[in-house]
């Protein structure tokens, strides 16, 4: 069975610190890949997506991910994380042209001001 | 505003007594899915529904059903409801299977 792997559960960092959050996927083909963030009590909110191209992708509010495919891995990056980016986000995976969107079982980053 | 939305948000309940959680999107989305949250599990797939009429189960079927008469509207219905259902609830939208997916706010379930 496909599977996503999140390396740390949960991330403590101070203010300007760089934060980089673990992502691995399992081998199926061709995969589409996502990260999402959930704010504390809010609902899921698509950070950025990786489908094809340039293996670097720019999402929202400074957060990038770097598709590497010979590591099956979708690092997540920022070089300077706020207090406001406290939240738990969550790697997903979609392989194919069936199967269903798996998601990792997500990372909780606490940022102290 | 282009928006999920979920009912109820907070609902407390007993074993067996049957109950619907509604979920609707505004933005004529074909695919629809159901998700529960569970600390430590991350978000797993209970349905997902194609299109109107479409249904298929996710990786965590069991005890739930589904329906999808409109294109709008994907109510979770829980038969019987059972205390290891106590979850978080999120319903989701996409204009199709490999799109960006669209969250709702939620719905917290508790069964006593």
């Amino acid at each position: 069975a496909q599977s996503v792997s999140q390396h740390n559960h949960h991330v403590i960092l101070s203010e300007a610190a760089s934060l980089e959050l673990g992502c691995n996927y399992s081998y199926g083909g061709t995969v589409n890949l996502f990260w999402y963030v959930q704010y504390p009590g809010q609902h899921l909110q698509l950070l950025l997506k990786y489908f094809s191209g340039d293996p670097l992708v720019k999402g929202i509010k400074g957060f990038e991910a770097e598709f590497i495919k010979s590591k099956f891995s979708f690092n997540l990056r920022k070089p300077s994380v706020q207090w406001s980016d406290t939240a738990e986000y969550f790697c997903a995976a979609l392989w194919g042209s069936q199967g269903n969107l798996i998601f990792g079982k997500g990372t909780k980053l606490s940022v102290k001001p | 505003e282009a928006q999920v939305t979920q009912n109820p948000r907070y609902l407390i309940t007993v074993t067996g007594k049957k109950l619907t959680v509604t979920c609707s999107q505004n933005m004529n989305h074909e695919y629809m899915s159901w998700y529960r949250q569970d600390p430590g599990l991350g978000l797993r797939q209970i349905y997902y529904s194609m299109n109107v009429e479409v249904t298929d189960k996710g990786d965590v079927p069991e005890g739930y059903k589904v329906s999808r008469k409109e294109k709008r509207n994907f109510p979770l219905i829980l038969e019987s409801p059972s205390p290891n259902q106590t979850s978080l609830y999120f319903c989701a939208s996409s204009p199709g299977r490999v799109y960006e997916q669209y969250f709702g706010p939620g719905t917290r379930l508790t069964v006593t």
